[in-house]
C-alpha cells in the first residue's frame, strides 16, 4: 500500500533562517506531488506541484521554492524565512487526474 | 479562485442525514468534483469524487445535478466524528491540481 511521510511535525524557526521540509511517498511510482499551506483558520493554498522529476510548477510568487530530486521525494525550501511564512504545511500525492489526493500529517511551522 | 461556493457552516444532529451543498456553476464538461474533509490539526482526508453520475462509497454519497452546476455530499447518518470542515473542489481539465476554497464547517450535535 502507498504511504506518505512528512517531517518534522512541528518546527519553530527564527526570522531569516533557512527552511527545508521533506516529503516522501512509498509504494507508488511517478506520483503527482503537491505542497499546500494553511494559515490559521483559513483554507488551503496550493504552493507548488510536480508531475515528474525536476518538473515544478509554482502557483503563487513567494519566499519559498520546491524541488523534486527523486521520483518520490518533494522538498520545500526557503533561504530566509519571514514571519508570514508561519502556517501548516501539507504535502500530498496523487496517481494522476481523476484520482483522490492523499495528504501527509503536516508540519506546523512557527516563525518567530 | 476556488470556483466553488459552499455555505460557511452547517449543523446537524447525530444519527441524522446531512446534505452538504456546493455550487460550481462555471464547471466545464470534463471537470471532476472532489470532496475532502479536514479535522483540526490534521491534513485533509479524501471523501469522494465524481464526474456525472451519482457516486457512493463507504463514507458518503455524491449527488451531482443533471446540469452539473451543483452537487451535494450526503452523509447518511452523521456521527460526532463527522464534525469537520468539508471542501468541495473542482478538478479542472486543464490542470493537475486541486484548488481548495474555504469549505463548510459541519457541527454535529449529540
Amino acid at each position: 500500500s502507498q504511504t506518505i511521510h512528512q517531517w518534522p511535525a512541528t518546527l519553530v524557526q527564527p526570522v531569516g533562517s533557512p527552511l527545508s521540509l521533506e516529503c516522501t511517498v512509498e509504494g507508488t511510482s511517478n506520483p503527482n506531488l503537491y505542497w499546500y499551506r494553511q494559515a490559521a483558520g483559513r483554507g488551503l493554498q496550493l504552493l507548488f506541484y510536480s508531475v515528474g522529476i525536476g518538473q515544478i510548477s509554482s502557483e503563487v510568487p513567494q519566499n519559498l521554492s520546491a524541488s523534486r530530486p527523486q521520483d518520490r521525494q518533494f522538498i520545500l525550501s526557503s533561504k530566509k524565512l519571514l514571519l508570514s511564512d508561519s502556517g501548516f504545511y501539507l504535502c500530498a500525492w496523487s496517481p494522476g487526474r481523476n484520482y483522490g489526493y492523499t495528504f501527509g500529517s503536516g508540519t506546523r511551522l512557527t516563525v518567530v | 479562485d476556488a470556483k466553488t461556493t459552499q455555505p460557511n457552516s452547517m449543523e446537524s444532529n447525530e444519527e441524522e442525514p446531512v446534505h452538504l451543498p456546493c455550487n460550481h456553476s462555471t464547471i466545464s464538461g470534463t471537470d471532476y468534483i472532489h470532496w475532502y474533509r479536514q479535522l483540526p490539526s490534521q491534513g485533509p482526508e479524501y471523501v469522494i469524487h465524481g464526474l456525472t453520475s451519482n457516486v457512493n462509497n463507504r463514507m458518503a454519497s455524491l449527488a451531482i445535478a443533471e446540469d452539473r452546476k451543483s452537487s451535494t455530499l450526503i452523509l447518511h447518518r452523521a456521527t460526532l466524528r463527522d464534525a469537520a470542515v468539508y471542501y468541495c473542489i473542482r478538478e479542472e481539465t486543464s490542470g493537475s491540481r486541486l484548488t481548495f476554497g474555504e469549505g463548510t464547517q459541519l457541527t454535529v450535535n449529540p
